[in-house]
């Protein structure tokens, strides 16, 4: 049971590149997300998938695309990166923890991207 | 104003101390409260849920206060492997995602 996986761990891109960053959970959960996390910003919510089929926006939605290919993968694509997308990112998925009820996040590794 | 707001630290403290982390949130509406703990370079990963009558897990409890809008995270008995970045997150009634606070550092000395 590898959890939450995601690719590439690291990469870095020029201005105007694009790229797609794949994310796939084993799980079998039905929500899934991608977050990015900057120093003093803590994590924040770029799109959400509640659902196969389904995705809303998050925070901080401008400049990124996603697709919900399956219930296991949730991918997240830059058209065309710019510095600001400086970050790292991380997707996650949400389950229940099998105690009272309780629902949490699990999240992947992440994903360390620069873009000059 | 954000949504959850921490004392971003560092705190240091030494082995077997007791520390103390806190929280505000500002949406009168958030429902769930967690703590997650990061460590460096790594995902974050569920430390422990909150709940209203407050609860304890081995070495940490954590409080809620909902006239207040207050989290709190208590650690006894702090060991070197409980250095980490601890985050506080809320969730509001009916939303599926997550809020998320900047962090607090804790780092624990020899």
């Amino acid at each position: 049971n590898a959890g939450v996986t995601q690719t590439p761990k690291f990469q870095v891109l020029k201005t105007g590149q694009s790229m797609t960053l794949q994310c796939a959970q084993d799980m079998n959960h039905n929500s899934m997300y991608w977050y990015r996390q900057d120093p003093g910003m803590g994590l924040r919510l770029i799109y959400y998938s509640a659902s196969e089929g389904t995705t809303d926006k998050g925070e901080v939605p401008n400049g990124y695309n996603v697709s919900r290919l399956n219930k296991r993968e949730f991918s997240l694509r830059l058209e065309s990166a710019a510095p600001s997308q400086t970050s790292v990112y991380f997707c996650a998925s949400r389950g229940s923890t099998g105690i009272e009820g309780g629902y949490e996040q699990y999240f992947g590794p992440g994903t360390r991207l620069t873009v000059t | 104003r954000k949504e959850v707001e921490q004392d971003p630290g560092p705190f240091n403290v030494p082995e077997g101390a007791t520390v103390a982390f806190n929280c505000t949130y500002s949406n009168s509406a958030s429902q769930s409260f967690f703590w997650y703990r990061q460590d460096c370079r790594k995902e974050p990963k569920l430390l422990m849920s909150v709940y209203s009558s407050g609860n304890e897990d081995g070495r940490f409890t954590a409080q809620l206060n909902r006239a207040s809008q207050y989290i709190s995270l208590l650690i006894r008995d702090s060991k070197l492997s409980d250095s980490a970045t601890y985050l506080c997150v809320v969730r509001r009634a009916g939303a599926n995602n997550l809020f998320f606070g900047t962090g607090t550092r804790l780092t624990v000395i020899p």
